[in-house]
């Protein structure tokens, strides 16, 4: 079961910054991984796909980079709407595992 | 518009059984393999279970092989989680979860998700 691994595990900024959450692989997961949002109370949203590819709907903002084990999702610019819990996922084997998570809290 | 409607969930004590279904509209349902994700409060989220668009094809986390079964009816635009020998660890909300977004390489990724039902395991 390949393992990831999400640094920070909180990240504190105030709007207009930019945000850079990191997510490490065990093993390598090639560009299969997934970018999820998720609000509270709310169901996970998809941000990005095959590592750099935005989801339909998606702001230009958001953007990802990475292959093989080490993977970044980059907020050019929080708008309040962003401070979220942002989860990585694993696609490329069975178990889709995902990463414990990335809290962007208001500063 | 694609729609998830999760039911079923409730409390159970350890050592019980529960199904949750989850209701399907807005697209083809037989053309799309179907997982459930879970989430206990306040913790990440883990794949629990995907079935293949004609349920020939089923796979399990490894907390949860064994005690859980995935299917689905697809007349009847149905996907159902069957879990067995609860334990307290399982207590999460379960989610329906649609693999959708497909890429040119044929890598499909979870596009759109249910709302959750909550499965509480305590005596």
């Amino acid at each position: 079961e390949i393992v990831l691994t999400q640094s920070p595990a909180t990240l504190s900024l105030s709007p207009g910054e930019r945000a850079t959450l990191s997510c490490r692989a065990s093993q390598s997961v090639s560009s299969y991984l997934a970018w999820f949002q998720q609000k509270p109370g709310q169901a996970p949203r998809l941000l990005i796909y095959d590592a750099s590819n935005r989801a339909t709907g998606i702001p230009a903002r958001f953007s990802g980079s990475g292959s093989g084990t080490d993977f970044t999702l980059t907020i050019s610019s929080l708008e309040p709407e962003d401070f979220a819990v942002y989860y990585c996922q694993n696609r490329s084997n069975w178990p889709w595992t995902f990463g414990q998570g990335t809290k962007v809290e208001i500063k | 518009e694609v729609q998830l409607v999760e039911s079923g969930g409730g409390l159970v004590q350890p050592g019980g059984s529960l199904r949750l279904s989850c209701a399907a509209s807005g697209f083809t349902f037989s053309n799309y393999p179907m997982h459930w994700v879970r989430q206990p409060p306040g913790r990440g989220l883990e794949s629990v279970s995907v079935i293949s668009g004609n349920g020939g094809s089923t796979y399990y986390g490894n907390s949860v092989k064994g005690r859980f079964t995935i299917s689905r009816d697809n007349p009847k635009n149905t996907l159902y989680l069957q879990m067995g020998s609860l334990r307290p660890e399982d207590m999460a909300v379960y989610y329906c979860v649609r693999e959708g977004l497909r890429t040119t390489d044929g890598h499909n990724y979870l596009d759109y998700w249910g709302q959750g039902t909550l499965v509480t395991v305590s005596s």
